[in-house]
C-alpha cells in the first residue's frame, strides 16, 4: 500500500515568511510524528499525535511552531516568521500503537530553505 | 533526558569486511531500541529492532543485541556489501514514551 507522503519535497522561503509542510500518513495509522533533520542538530522529535490530540509537543523549538491533525489524518505543520535557523529537512512518520517497540514509517520529508 | 551516543563517523570499508557501528544510550525507564537505515535518495527506514534485554534484532545480516548492563546495541554484519552504503541511526523509545530520540547518524561506504 501507500506509503507516508509529505508535500512539498522542496520549499525555498524568505525570512519572515510562514510556510505550512504537509503530511499524509499511512491510512488507519493512529499515531503520527514531526522530526527534524538538520545538520548542526541531527534529527530531532517536534511533535506526536495519537487521533487528533498532541500528547508530546515537548520537540517544538518555540512558539512559531505550530501543528495540528485533523481527521485522525492529514497533520500540517506551520512554522510563522521563519527564520535561517529553520533550514532543515522535515520529516514525519506514522506508526500503529499496539505496544513497545512499534515501528514508525517515515516519509521522503519536505527540505525547507530560508533565505 | 533520554540520549544516545553512536560511534563517530564516516567509516568506510572494503567490500566483504567485518562491521561494528557503537551505540550506547541512556535512558530513565525499559527502552526499546531501534536501528534505521537512510540509503542516498530514500527515506529513513526500519532496519532491526529489540524491545527488552539480551533480546536480538537481526536483519539482512545485520545484527544487534539489547545489552542492559552495558546500556549498548552495537550493530553488527559478517561481511558488507557496496549496497551497505547508508546512514544508520541508533534511536530508542522510552517506555510509556512514543517519540524516537536518535543518535547522531553514522555514514557508512563501502567501497568494492
Amino acid at each position: 500500500g501507500a506509503g507516508v507522503s509529505q508535500s512539498p519535497s522542496n520549499k525555498v522561503t524568505e525570512k519572515g515568511k510562514d510556510v505550512e509542510l504537509r503530511c499524509d500518513p499511512i491510512s488507519g495509522h493512529t499515531a503520527l510524528y514531526w522530526y527534524r533533520q538538520s545538520l548542526g542538530q541531527g534529527l530531532e522529535f517536534l511533535i506526536y499525535f495519537q487521533g487528533n490530540s498532541a500528547p508530546d509537543k515537548s520537540g517544538l523549538p518555540s512558539d512559531r511552531f505550530s501543528a495540528e491533525r485533523t481527521g485522525g489524518s492529514v497533520s500540517t505543520l506551520t512554522i510563522q516568521r521563519t527564520q535561517q535557523e529553520d533550514s532543515a529537512v522535515y520529516l514525519c512518520a506514522s506508526s500503529l500503537v499496539l505496544g513497545r517497540g512499534d515501528e514508525q514509517f517515515f516519509g521522503p520529508g519536505t527540505r525547507l530553505t530560508v533565505l | 533526558g533520554d540520549s544516545v551516543t553512536q560511534m563517530e563517523g564516516p567509516v568506510t570499508l572494503s567490500e566483504e569486511a567485518f562491521l561494528t557501528i557503537n551505540c550506547t544510550y541512556t535512558a530513565t525507564g525499559y527502552p526499546s531500541l531501534f536501528w534505521y537505515v537512510q540509503y542516498p535518495g530514500e527515506g529513513l527506514q526500519l532496519l532491526l529492532k529489540a524491545t527488552k534485554a539480551d533480546d536480538k534484532g537481526s536483519n539482512k545480516g545485520f545484527e544487534a543485541t539489547y545489552r542492559k548492563e552495558t546500556t549498548s546495541f552495537h550493530l553488527e554484519k559478517g561481511s558488507v556489501q557496496v549496497s551497505d552504503s547508508a546512514v544508520y541511526f541508533c534511536a530508542l523509545s522510552d517506555q510509556g514514551a512514543q517519540k524516537l530520540v536518535f543518535g547522531q547518524g553514522t555514514r557508512l561506504t563501502i567501497n568494492p
